[in-house]
């Protein structure tokens, strides 16, 4: 089993470009989530699936789209990037139980 | 919602010391509290949780301590050693039920050989 895994691993954009991120878990977990990740201020949520064709916004959803395609993928839209929109990203899956599991991050820059 | 505040952000240590990362919690009904590891450009990774139906869990070097009364939960790290060295995020529900999770900030440790 891959796990979790997301798409690409690095880009650069410039500001007012739009570009999805994509995240697909093989392990036939129910939720998955979208979390930003910036120095000094931890794991943010920004938005999250707890099933198949449901979204719910988390902490911090503004300049976020997020679409559940089916149970294993779960895609991130930036539809126009701004620089504050720097981060690393982050998915998350969960089963039934508690554990989250991360997949290993996109680093995304926008200049 | 939840709020979690921990501390310190950041903690350096000699191998074979402790080290001790505590957080606290802002909604009473939290009941589930977990751990993550986040090594230098990796992915975090749980290490250990606790629930509230107990005030102490272990695992090896690693300990995990709960006070619901006053709302606080603390990681402890014995005979620590450099490959400890990490961020460290503790957790707690963002609501009711496990759906969400509220990240603490982190704290970088660093374990000097």
């Amino acid at each position: 089993n891959a796990g979790v895994t997301q798409t690409p691993k690095f880009q650069v954009l410039k500001t007012g470009q739009s570009m999805t991120l994509q995240c697909a878990q093989d392990m036939n977990h129910n939720s998955m989530y979208w979390y930003r990740q910036d120095p000094g201020m931890g794991l943010r949520l920004i938005y999250y699936s707890a099933s198949e064709g449901t979204t719910d916004k988390g902490e911090v959803p503004n300049g976020y789209n997020v679409s559940r395609l089916n149970k294993r993928e779960f895609s991130l839209r930036l539809e126009s990037a701004a620089p504050s929109q720097t981060s690393v990203y982050f998915c998350a899956s969960r089963a039934s139980g508690i554990e989250q599991f991360f997949g290993p991050g996109t680093r995304l820059t926008v200049l | 919602g939840e709020n979690v505040e921990q501390h310190p952000s950041t903690l350096s240590v000699q191998e074979g010391d402790s080290a001790v990362i505590k957080c606290t919690y802002s909604d009473s009904a939290s009941n589930y509290f977990p751990w993550y590891k986040q090594e230098l450009g990796k992915r975090p990774q749980l290490i250990i949780d606790i629930r509230s139906n107990v005030g102490e869990k272990k695992d090896q070097r690693i300990a995990v301590t709960l006070n619901k009364t006053a709302k606080h939960f603390s990681l402890h790290i014995t005979e620590t050693q450099p490959e400890d060295s990490a961020v460290y995020f503790c957790a707690a529900p963002m609501n009711s039920g496990y759906s969400t999770l509220t990240f603490g900030k982190g704290t970088m440790l660093l374990v000097s050989p």
